[in-house]
């Protein structure tokens, strides 16, 4: 159990383009998820908590209106990439919480090249 | 600020001998510690977890020792093996601040056959 997937694996887009990634738990309803930015041998860092139903909260120097997200049910948020820029290519990876738990199960995470 | 602290940023062991990461926190709110585990393009996959009040959890080959009036915490890998070559990243969090995981650098773990 506790299965996490995201969508697409891998993307390649243009500058100025809108990326959306999906970000699912597939055997669990999950309360929380987050989204993390990891660069090349660095670590990871979280971007936004996102609560199923409410607002998004965005980590400090995160900008809200490029980085979409969206968490429409207890199985399933968006991260949307507005108008990405070369310096958006990273790793992106999301991770889910159960309720009442402390796990954070990750997904196998979203590598974007922008062009 | 870098709230967890992870050393050494790299490390290199013998098939079957003992792999030593350590951690330091200085946020005493922390109450969750785990460690992951992560292969180059794969997400991070939970290994192994401790709360500060137990001093030493273990499950299979992998310990994690907890010092909370050091604030440091370690994780032992006993028995490494080519397949645990990896990247190895502690994390901690807080009820409080509604469980955000602060992660360390992260330790690449090289185990020579």
């Amino acid at each position: 159990g506790a299965v996490v997937s995201q969508h697409p694996s891998r993307v390649i887009c243009k500058s100025g383009t809108s990326v959306k990634i999906e970000c699912r738990s597939l055997d669990f309803q999950a309360t929380t998820m987050f989204w993390y930015r990891q660069f090349p041998k660095q670590s990871l860092m979280l971007m936004a908590t996102s609560n199923e139903g409410s607002k998004a909260t965005y980590e400090q120097g995160v900008e809200k209106d490029k980085f979409l997200i969206n968490h429409a049910s207890l199985t399933l948020s968006t991260l949307t990439v507005t108008s990405a820029h070369p310096e958006d290519s990273s790793f992106y990876i999301c991770s889910a919480r159960r309720s009442s738990s402390n796990e954070q199960f990750f997904g196998p995470g979203t590598r974007l090249t922008v062009l | 600020q870098q709230q967890v602290k992870q050393s050494p940023q790299s490390l290199i062991v013998q098939k079957g001998g003992i792999s030593i990461i350590n951690c330091a926190y200085e946020n005493t709110a922390f109450d969750y510690f785990p460690w992951y585990q992560q292969f180059p393009g794969k997400g991070p996959a939970l290994l192994i977890a401790i709360r500060p009040d137990v001093s030493e959890k273990k499950e299979g080959r992998f310990t994690i020792s907890f010092n909370k009036s050091a604030k440091q915490f370690s994780l032992h890998i006993m028995d490494s093996q080519p397949g645990d070559s990896a990247t190895y990243f502690c994390a901690a969090s807080s009820k409080a601040a509604g469980n955000k995981l602060t992660f360390g650098g992260g330790t690449r773990v090289l185990v020579k056959p």
